[in-house]
């Protein structure tokens, strides 16, 4: 099973500056099948990254994502409010697909 | 405007049965996997089944396996969840979710809002 680590935690941080979120296999993905999702409380989870880099429908370009192998990054150039929330990394490209265990985004 | 509807969540003893029910709209449905994802309170998210869009292949968490059973109608543009043998830490939130691809190798681009089961005598 690939397990799947996101750091930090927590990241506290002020609206306009710049998001870096981690997120470290156990083993390789495959083909690159990293996603990254956004739960805002209450809410179901949204897809903003597949491919490990490819953004999805109507996600704005202040997110992107890269990374290869086993290392991989969320980034979030310019938080604006409505970004705070949590986010999940996924990888699918091996089974059981598995989530990392998700970094929070509040309002320092 | 693509759209999930979850329904057949609810309380179930342990030891029980319940079948979840997703009803899809806005989009060619056998044309794309589609699979469950679950939520416990407060917890992470956990893929539990998946099946292909022609519904040939299917996958389960070792968690669910031999207990649940996916299915899908292409002609109804209907997915289904028959979970037995429940059990207290199957309690979560049900999503249903739709897949990119048509494998079940994909991200998820389109969620439900999704359907609370609740196993507790």
């Amino acid at each position: 099973e690939i397990v799947l680590t996101q750091s930090p935690g927590t990241l506290s941080l002020s609206p306009g500056e710049r998001a870096t979120l981690s997120c470290r296999a156990s083993q390789s993905v495959s083909s690159t099948y990293l996603a990254w999702y956004q739960q805002k409380f209450g809410q179901a989870p949204r897809l903003l990254i597949y491919g490990a880099s490819s953004r999805a429908t109507g996600i704005p370009d202040r997110f992107s994502g890269s990374g290869s192998g086993t290392d991989f990054t969320l980034t979030i150039s310019r938080l604006e409010p409505e970004d705070f929330a949590v986010y999940y990394c996924h990888q699918y490209g091996s089974s059981p697909r598995t989530f990392g265990q998700g970094t929070k985004v509040e309002i320092k | 405007e693509v759209q999930l509807l979850e329904s057949g969540g609810g309380l179930v003893q342990p030891g029980g049965s319940l079948r979840l029910s997703c009803a899809a709209s806005g989009f060619t449905f056998s044309s794309h996997a589609m699979n469950w994802v679950r939520q416990a309170p407060g917890k992470g998210l956990e893929c539990v089944s998946a099946i292909n869009a022609a519904g040939s292949g299917t996958y389960y968490a070792d968690s669910v396996k031999g207990r649940f059973t996916i299915s899908r109608d292409n002609s109804k543009h209907m997915m289904f969840l028959q979970m037995n043998s429940l059990r207290a830490e199957d309690t979560a939130v049900y999503y249903c979710a739709k897949g990119v691809e048509t494998s079940g190798y994909t991200a998820f681009d389109y969620w439900g809002q999704g359907s609370l089961v609740t196993v507790s005598s």
